[in-house]
């Protein structure tokens, strides 16, 4: 089956400072990869629609510039916490769309999450 | 618009007994219908997924979910929980561009 990465798996930072989160899809191209945020003791969040090539596409009430997404392959996205702080502490969980034309199917396989701490 | 609905954030079962997590959708499209488990401090696992085929579909570790367009329903059953079935499950609807996930429901298996 589809195998999404994602990196780090854990990161404790200072407030203020920014954090990058890698996800990577490694044995299939994804053109579409989404990263959602997590409470604990609650669902997923969809935060924002990454398209491999264009801008990301936030949801309603997710700072754009406070998390930077870039997704410069198709097999990498990235989120960047930007001067975080510890309201930011969650875990970040991103998901890669596998689209195959030839058996139609169109699957998201999602990542091991990112826990996120900051002091 | 697409929405998901888990009745019981809190199920328990003994363990050998029968599983049974709750799912109603809502979907303007023809839905694609998702069951995931995550165990602490752990990212989704996929157990298995409805799309438009036959509407008793069977998952891993013996999970299986029936689609009831009627009732609007996918509910997820085991017919004998395990110790090791204890996560939180969660059930999702898909609109084929993004997706929409219920709250979750955390199972306990009482040895």
């Amino acid at each position: 089956g589809a195998v999404v990465s994602q990196h780090p798996s854990w990161v404790i930072c200072k407030s203020g400072t920014s954090v990058k989160i890698e996800c990577r899809s490694l044995d299939f191209q994804a053109t579409t990869m989404f990263w959602y945020r997590q409470f604990p003791k609650q669902s997923l969040m969809l935060m924002a629609t990454s398209n491999e090539g264009s801008k990301a596409t936030y949801e309603q009430g997710v700072e754009k510039d406070k998390f930077l997404i870039n997704h410069a392959s198709l097999t990498l996205s990235t989120l960047t916490v930007t001067s975080a702080h510890p309201e930011d502490s969650s875990f970040y969980i991103c998901s890669a769309r596998k689209y195959t034309r030839e058996k139609s199917t169109d699957t998201q396989y999602f990542g091991p999450g990112t826990r996120l701490t900051v002091l | 618009a697409q929405s998901v609905t888990q009745l019981g954030s809190h199920v328990s079962v003994s363990e050998g007994a029968l599983v049974l997590l709750r799912c109603n959708y809502s979907s303007s499209v023809p839905p694609y219908l998702f069951w995931y488990v995550q165990y602490p401090n752990q990212g989704l696992q996929l157990l298995l997924k409805y799309t438009s085929a036959a509407t008793l579909v069977k998952g891993i570790n013996g999970f299986e979910a029936e689609f009831k367009k009627s009732e609007t329903s996918f509910h997820l059953t085991k017919p004998s929980a395990h110790m090791s079935d204890a996560a939180e499950y969660f059930c999702a609807v898909s609109d084929r561009s993004q997706f929409y996930f219920g709250t979750g429901t955390s199972l306990t298996v009482i040895p």
